[in-house]
């Protein structure tokens, strides 16, 4: 059964910091791997998928990582700006007929002014 | 991306009385829809993968009679929550991909049973 984890639970950074968010998880054998962002009481924003084949993917300040073997994933912020508080979740896809996501226990990230 | 519409954002009912939410996937059709709980502070919990036109997959512990899907066409989800209870308050959200595609999720529905 895939478990996903996240490191660290929560993180408050001050403005300007770049920062790393981990995930990992048990089972390698994934489809692809997808880093999400969720607002508080609100639905998910899809940040980066990283295909099994990948090994990376950015976009703007983000740059997510992929390391099947090691059951690992890395996001990367850039100069973090306070907007950038959110919550963070990475999600494993399971391949097959209907790609299921398992999702991770998310990083509480708040950045200060 | 494309969009997937969840109605309605939020509900208060009364104990005993059902609900239902509805997905809708507004630009693309949704093969398979897939609905989630979250708790406060916890992650998203997959209830239930439904394809359209067959009977919905439920996760082990998810109470199919309690939880009904269904999934009629390729863009409309509902998932009904009968009997509701002031457990089953929690927030709710509905994801949809078709073949080969990523799963683009809804917004959310904030069930509070009192």
């Amino acid at each position: 059964k895939q478990e996903v984890t996240q490191i660290p639970a929560a993180l408050s950074v001050p403005e300007g910091e770049n920062l790393v968010l981990n995930c990992s998880f048990t089972d390698s054998a994934i489809y692809n791997l997808q880093w999400f962002r969720q607002d508080p009481g609100k639905g998910l924003t899809s940040l980066l998928l990283i295909q099994s084949s990948q090994r990376e993917q950015t976009s703007g300040r983000l740059n997510a990582s992929l390391d099947k073997s090691s059951g690992r994933s890395t996001l990367y912020i850039a100069a973090s700006q306070p907007g950038d508080s959110a919550t963070y979740l990475c999600a494993a896809v399971k391949g097959g007929a209907t790609n299921k996501l398992i999702f991770g226990t998310g990083t509480l990230l708040a950045v200060q002014p | 991306g494309a969009v997937v519409s969840q109605h309605p954002s939020w509900v208060i009912c009364k104990s005993g009385t059902s609900v239902k939410i509805e997905c809708r996937s507004l630009d693309f059709q949704a093969t398979t829809m897939f609905w989630y709980r979250q708790f406060p502070k916890q992650s998203l919990m997959l209830m239930a993968t439904s394809n359209e036109g067959s009977k919905a997959t439920y996760e082990q512990g998810v109470e199919k009679d309690k939880f009904l899907i269904n999934h009629a066409s390729l863009t409309l989800s509902t998932l009904t929550v009968t009997s509701a209870h002031p457990e089953d308050s929690s927030f709710y959200i509905c994801s949809a991909r078709d073949v080969n595609t990523e799963a683009f999720f809804g917004q959310g529905t904030r069930l509070t049973v009192v």
